[in-house]
């Protein structure tokens, strides 16, 4: 998980309540994402993006927000949290393309909305 | 949809070498195979990665069948800490890294 830093580790938030989750990395990578994983399942893919003012949805875009003004960083918005949100959340990064080059994660931001 | 097919577990003994398949039988000429691993709930650790030719690294052996359908992780000597859910993954031109279900290794004693 060398290079990707993601804040806070823990969060408890009441219904409708909006946060954000941060995501940094210093190794100047292009390519940054969040994913979310409930109890038992595997990571599902939330938004992505390829550089700073690029953005796009994954799996499970709704109730999310990103944007990204800079290449360290990849905020992720939730706008009125549900319950349905709790779920630890993932950011990763790599350079340009994913594929081909190692993608490091970082190691997750516990979200409970209560 | 994930462009990867693994068992959901699998077990093995310890100090035994565990085997791991993928099947991605759409993957692309230029797309790579990743495997990644995840114990309890931390965040997925960066195993191996191989285009067309088998990669070892201290980690662990990755076995691409000639045709690119599939693929194998070796562990050569599985260990208890070894013990986790393993991804098998092809990033596409698209981006969108999808994870699959994985496959839960249990190492036994």
């Amino acid at each position: 998980n060398a290079g990707v830093t993601q804040t806070p580790k823990f969060q408890v938030l009441k219904t409708g309540q909006s946060m954000t989750l941060q995501c940094a990395q210093d190794m100047n990578h292009e390519y940054m994402s969040w994913y979310r994983q409930d109890p038992g399942m595997g990571l599902r893919l939330i938004h992505y993006s390829v550089g700073a003012g690029i953005t796009d949805q994954g799996e499970v875009p709704n109730g999310y927000n990103v944007s990204r003004s800079t290449t360290e960083d990849f905020p992720l918005r939730l706008l009125s949290a549900a319950p349905s949100q709790t779920s630890v959340y993932f950011c990763a990064s790599s350079h340009l393309p994913p594929s081909g080059n190692t993608i490091y994660f970082g190691e997750g931001s516990w979200l409970t909305v209560v | 949809d994930a462009k990867t097919t693994q068992p959901p577990s699998m077990d093995c003994a310890e100090g035994r070498a565990a085997n791991l398949p993928c099947n991605h039988s759409t993957i692309s000429g230029n797309e790579y195979v990743y495997w990644y691993r995840q114990i309890h709930s931390q965040g997925p650790q960066y195993i191996i990665h191989g285009l067309k030719n088998n990669e070892t690294n201290e980690m662990a052996s990755l076995i691409i069948t000639e045709d690119r359908k599939s693929s194998t992780l070796i562990l050569p000597h599985a260990t208890l800490r070894d013990t986790a859910v393993y991804y098998c993954i092809v990033p596409d031109s698209s981006y969108k890294l999808i994870f699959g279900s994985g496959t839960r290794l249990l190492v036994r004693p």
